[in-house]
């Protein structure tokens, strides 16, 4: 029923701690996609989800980025030793099918690295 | 690599025409239109596969020519709420990785 959320809404770290970002998709989308936004820029596309599985994770900035998704369900991302240049806003959308269906997307978690 | 939109901002009065358009260097598979109001999340317009059709949704449509690796949106009689940033978000042929473009910043005045 419910549309894509995410949690937190909000969060600002030191630099060096590591966050845990949650996206809870909407029921029944197999397919689902985590972007970065920084301030002012366009998307980039960080990962894909296709059930469980990631078929491509050469989106993730570096190998402090890691994404896991249970099931068709809850997926988060993970960034380890967080620098400044982390900071961005988070968006994870959902969709039926990967590549020929709208994605929707989440309201997005606002990430500040202090 | 990132596919290059065009104009980068329009302005437009309410109820005049405007074209977006994206062009890309890799042979694309699909593209995806959205618009992206300030601090909220993109919303999806409409999403064009390869075989170079045209689709509409209200007063906006959009074609896609997979032999030029472009795509544009078309605003015709553009209203007050059309205001926002728009991406064509491309999906080049082969890969998983989805490439957004450059942006196009559009303001509708009354």
């Amino acid at each position: 029923g419910a549309g894509v959320s995410q949690s937190p809404s909000n969060k600002v770290t030191e630099k060096g701690k590591d966050v845990e970002l949650r996206c809870d998709p909407i029921s029944g989308h197999t397919a689902l996609y985590w972007y970065r936004q920084r301030l002012g820029q366009g998307l980039e596309f960080l990962i894909y989800f296709q059930g469980n599985s990631a078929p491509d994770k050469s989106g993730l900035p570096s190998d402090r980025f890691s994404a896991e998704r249970t099931g068709e369900s809850v997926s988060t991302l993970t960034i380890q030793r967080t620098q400044q240049e982390d900071s961005a806003v988070y968006l994870c959308a959902s969709g039926r099918d990967y590549s020929s269906d709208t994605q929707y997307f989440g309201p997005g978690t606002r990430l500040t690295v202090l | 690599q990132q596919p290059v939109q065009s104009p980068q901002a329009v302005i437009l009065r309410e109820g005049e025409d405007a074209v977006i358009n994206c062009s890309s260097s890799k042979a694309l598979y699909s593209v995806h239109w959205y618009r992206q109001k300030h601090g909220e999340a993109p919303v999806f317009l409409m999403i064009l596969l390869k075989g170079g059709e045209q689709k509409g949704h209200e007063k906006i449509s959009a074609s896609f020519n997979e032999k030029k690796q472009q795509s544009s949106l078309y605003l015709t009689a553009s209203q007050l709420s059309y205001s926002g940033t728009y991406f064509c978000g491309t999906l080049p042929s082969g890969t998983y990785k989805y490439i957004f473009g450059t942006g196009t910043r559009l303001k509708v005045l009354a």
